[in-house]
């Protein structure tokens, strides 16, 4: 099993819609998880954190599932500038203490 | 006033060439890191420096020699380059966090190396 498994999509939706990915971790020791945006051929970049609690920024709901090993990330009323690819990174936990990435969820907002 | 600035954005050489790819970091972060991404967009950490001195080193070919003259600056040298190294390579710093690795990564823009 993979350390950090996404849905790789791509997921095409209409402008307007919501979408959610999920994302799930092998090693239940893992401490911090968090999501990335990268557009195509740039760089990743911090969407947003997630909090056991759950947390949202606008249009964005991140949460995580610790019983079950996943986070997901909830988009609302998406917009065509919501096209890329959302890489979810846990950061792990003791002599595994470095960000694992994973391959990334493709997302296309069509008008 | 780039945050995480490399050079150069684009590199096509031949097999079997040495190459060097430079990073600076204007952010006065402690920690840098270069990251590969293959065709496959899979983003994985290659090395990880904390003020200067090495803390992440997976497992890579030891053609692959980072160097790091100042905490702004990690280098990255090639040596005897194989197809198999095309990729866009990343670098990376980060503030302090818990620990000496963080969640929060500032990206510079990549250089896409091609090897023929």
């Amino acid at each position: 099993r993979k350390e950090v498994e996404q849905d790789p999509g791509p997921f095409n939706v209409p402008e307007g819609a919501t979408v959610a990915f999920n994302c799930t971790y092998s090693n239940s020791a893992s401490q911090s998880f968090f999501w990335y945006r990268q557009d195509c051929r740039k760089e990743p970049k911090l969407l947003m954190s997630v909090y056991s609690s759950g947390n949202e920024d606008g249009r964005f709901t991140a949460q995580l599932n610790r019983a079950s090993q996943y986070i997901s990330l909830l988009i609302r009323d998406s917009k065509l500038s919501d096209s890329a690819t959302y890489l979810c990174v846990v950061l792990g936990a003791g002599n595994n203490r470095k960000l694992i990435w994973g391959l990334g969820t493709s997302l296309a907002v069509n008008p | 006033d780039t945050a995480v600035s490399q050079t150069p954005k684009y590199l096509v050489t031949q097999m079997g060439n040495d190459k060097s790819i430079k990073c600076e970091q204007n952010l006065g972060h402690d920690t840098m890191y270069w990251y590969k991404q293959d065709s496959k967009k899979f983003l994985k950490i290659m090395f990880s420096y904390n003020n200067k001195e090495l803390i992440i080193n997976e497992t890579v070919p030891n053609r692959f020699s980072p160097k790091s003259p100042d905490k702004a600056h990690l280098n990255l040298h090639i040596n005897s380059l194989e197809l198999g190294d095309s990729a866009v390579y990343f670098c990376a710093s980060s503030p302090p966090g818990q620990g000496l690795i963080s969640y929060e990564q500032y990206f510079g823009p990549g250089t896409r190396l091609t090897v023929t």
